[in-house]
């Protein structure tokens, strides 16, 4: 079985500082894949970054990047210089090859 | 365009009326399955499906029944629903299994009285 804890259930900041939102996973699979997901307050979900146990390679995507630590069991997201746009609930996802297990969510509110 | 639509996007009943949402992709995923969402506790799988007849449960299983007839299609079914369903749903699906990201429905909201 899988278990993503976020420990942080909700963030306020003000818009151009840096947020970073904790993940930490549990899971007895060898290969396994972690996720982050948005969902802005219009409902959706949307995919922002996937990564393989094997991949402990840091990303950048623009504002965004991502640290993989397998030593520490964490997947943390850092959002940088926010933007209001940025207010969303961020999930954090583990899987197998068949199940997913989310994490709890992260609301961040950006305030102008 | 590519998407997974589910319907209906809201329904209100009343315990223990059948129900079915329906959730349909058009992208020739493999992979489709169903999520809850509760505030405080996430996303949690309820079932999922590899393939075609080929179906297997999540994480909250109780209470709802899925199947894979054609490969686009995995409808959820509330035989008898009761007040602890009351919940936002999302079907989702993925090229694969495998760890391939999801792609998501809009959301069911429903309301069971």
């Amino acid at each position: 079985a899988q278990k993503v804890t976020q420990a942080q259930t909700e963030i306020s900041v003000v818009e151009k500082e840096d947020v970073t939102l904790d993940c930490v996973y549990e899971t007895r699979d060898t290969t396994y894949y972690l996720f982050w997901y948005k969902q802005p307050p219009s409902g959706e979900l949307v995919f922002l970054i996937r990564r393989n146990s094997f991949d402990e390679q840091n990303e950048i995507s623009g504002r965004y990047s991502w640290n993989f630590q397998k030593s520490t069991s964490s997947f943390n997201f850092t959002i940088t210089a926010s933007q209001v746009v940025d207010s969303a609930v961020y999930f954090c996802a583990s899987s197998n090859d068949y199940k997913l297990s989310f994490g709890a969510g992260t609301t961040v509110t950006v305030r102008a | 365009e590519a998407q997974v639509t589910q319907n209906p996007r809201y329904l209100i009943t009343v315990t223990g009326k059948k129900l079915t949402v329906t959730c349909s992709q058009n992208m020739n995923h493999e992979y489709m399955s169903w999520y809850r969402q509760d505030p405080g506790l996430g996303l949690r799988q309820i079932y999922y499906s590899m393939n075609v007849e080929v179906t297997d449960k999540g994480d909250v299983p109780e209470g709802y029944k899925v199947s894979r007839k054609e490969k686009r299609n995995f409808p959820l079914i509330l035989e008898s629903p009761s007040p602890n369903q009351t919940s936002l749903y999302f079907c989702a699906s993925s090229l694969r299994a495998g760890g391939q990201p999801q792609h998501f429905g809009d959301g069911t909201r429903l309301s069971i009285l």
